[in-house]
């Protein structure tokens, strides 16, 4: 049982490159988010997504896309990387509304310089 | 909007001693309280829950009542390990905005032997 399952683990960017952080999981869970990390800010949402086909922006999406076409990933594109996107991103999922908690990925330690 | 506020930290505390750590909301409706951890290098992990008042959630030694009159959800454990060391997150979700979780700013805790 693998749980959410992100990649990559760390990456380091030029400013301007674009990449996707790859998110998955194997739960079957209908909720999906995108969150960052930054030092003294706790996690922020970025995107998430209530099901296949569906998603919504959240507290800081600007700079980044999603999709939802399978049940199963969530992936985050960063579309013109910039410095202020230095971050760790955590994916998580949630069977249900989300209500009872989600289970989050190990994260992806992202640098752009 | 709906807010957390922890207990700013970093806590140093010795081994065996007697650990609080607070947080209070701010949420329209009836939340769901939550404590997270996240150990160095890893994702955040649920360590435990409430989803009424006056409910207690308890995992590994550690309690939380979700007090509504106060709006806390102080986490607390009698006898803290060295193993214990870790950032530690508030956080709630409500029925309206159960796509999210909010968190607070997060409290590093270090258990000295």
């Amino acid at each position: 049982n693998a749980g959410v399952t992100q990649t990559p683990k760390f990456q380091v960017l030029k400013t301007g490159q674009s990449m996707t952080l790859q998110c998955a999981q194997d739960m079957n869970h209908e909720y999906m988010s995108w969150y960052r990390q930054d030092p003294g800010m706790g996690l922020r949402l970025i995107h998430y997504s209530v099901g296949a086909g569906i998603t919504d922006q959240g507290e800081v999406p600007n700079g980044y896309n999603v999709s939802r076409s399978t049940t199963e990933d969530f992936p985050l594109r960063l579309l013109s990387a910039a410095p202020s996107q230095t971050s760790v991103y955590f994916c998580a999922s949630s069977y249900g509304q989300g209500y009872y908690g989600y289970t989050f990925g190990s994260g992806t330690r992202l640098t752009v310089v | 909007g709906d807010s957390v506020t922890q207990m700013e930290g970093p806590v140093t505390l010795s081994e065996e001693a007697f650990l609080t750590i607070n947080c209070t909301y701010t949420a329209t409706g009836y939340p769901s309280l939550f404590w997270y951890v996240q150990y160095p290098g890893e994702g955040l992990q649920l360590l435990l829950k409430a989803t009424k008042a006056d409910d207690k959630g308890s995992n590994k030694g550690f309690e939380a009542t979700y007090r509504k009159e106060t709006t806390s959800f102080h986490l607390e454990k009698g006898s803290v390990q060295v193993s214990d060391s870790a950032v530690y997150f508030c956080a709630l979700s409500t029925i309206q905005g159960a796509q999210k979780l909010v968190f607070g700013q997060g409290t590093r805790l270090t258990i000295n032997p």
